[in-house]
């Protein structure tokens, strides 16, 4: 089974701290992706990784950064949290696209700006 | 606008009925997935779909690729509470996209 693990299920942070969310993939999948999910607005796309050290935005990339040092870790950064970005992030991973393109998320980080 | 537009965006039904959730779009996709989201936890990959006409059953379950690979149908027998959830159908345009396009999603209850 595909495991794709994230660092925190829950997190509470106040306006402008730096906020790292980490995700971790165990099925040697070259691709990942981080999203926000909120209501009424579905998923939404802020960064992928289809490399160790790529990077491509996504949607909606701003008041984001990404960090691919290794192939099974991909971390999401908030340079600075503002309200706006409380919302459910979700971590996905997928195999080098094919016919298919399946991809794995992670239970999701639930993230609270004060 | 969305990619894929999902109907209806919200259904509630009895244990034992019948549902059918619908994900259209303009676009032809080279295959389509559909995934179910318990409240709290991340969307569970349920099937991929890619020959058009395509009909896979995961017990209940019944998930359809319309014939132009444009639309496609999931359709739940003798729905049970375990059911509930947000079922959500992606796509990929091309096969060598990286991104998928998601639906917005059709929140499901089932009742006891």
């Amino acid at each position: 089974d595909v495991k794709v693990t994230q660092s925190s299920r829950y997190l509470v942070k106040r306006t402008g701290e730096k906020v790292f969310l980490e995700c971790v993939q165990d099925m040697d999948h070259e691709n990942m992706f981080w999203y926000r999910q909120d209501p009424g607005l579905g998923l939404r796309l802020i960064y992928f990784s289809y490399d160790v050290k790529m990077k491509e935005k996504g949607d909606i990339p701003e008041g984001y950064s990404v960090s691919r040092e290794k192939k099974e870790r991909f971390s999401l950064i908030l340079e600075s949290a503002s309200t706006n970005q409380t919302s459910m992030y979700l971590c996905a991973s997928s195999l080098h696209p094919g016919s298919v393109n399946e991809q794995y998320f992670g239970p999701g980080t639930r993230l609270t700006v004060t | 606008t969305q990619l894929l537009e999902q109907s209806p965006q919200f259904l509630s039904i009895q244990e034992g009925e019948n549902l059918t959730v619908y994900c259209n779009s303009s676009s032809v996709f080279s295959s389509l997935q559909w995934y179910r989201q318990e409240p709290g936890e991340g969307p569970v990959l349920l099937v991929t779909v890619v020959t058009g006409g395509e009909v896979k059953k995961l017990k209940r379950l019944t998930f359809q690729f319309g014939d132009a690979r444009k639309d496609s149908s999931l359709h739940i027998t003798a729905a049970q509470t375990g059911d509930t959830g947000l079922y959500l159908c992606a796509g990929g345009i091309r096969s060598n996209d990286y991104k998928l396009s998601f639906g917005a999603g059709t929140t499901v209850t089932v009742r006891a």
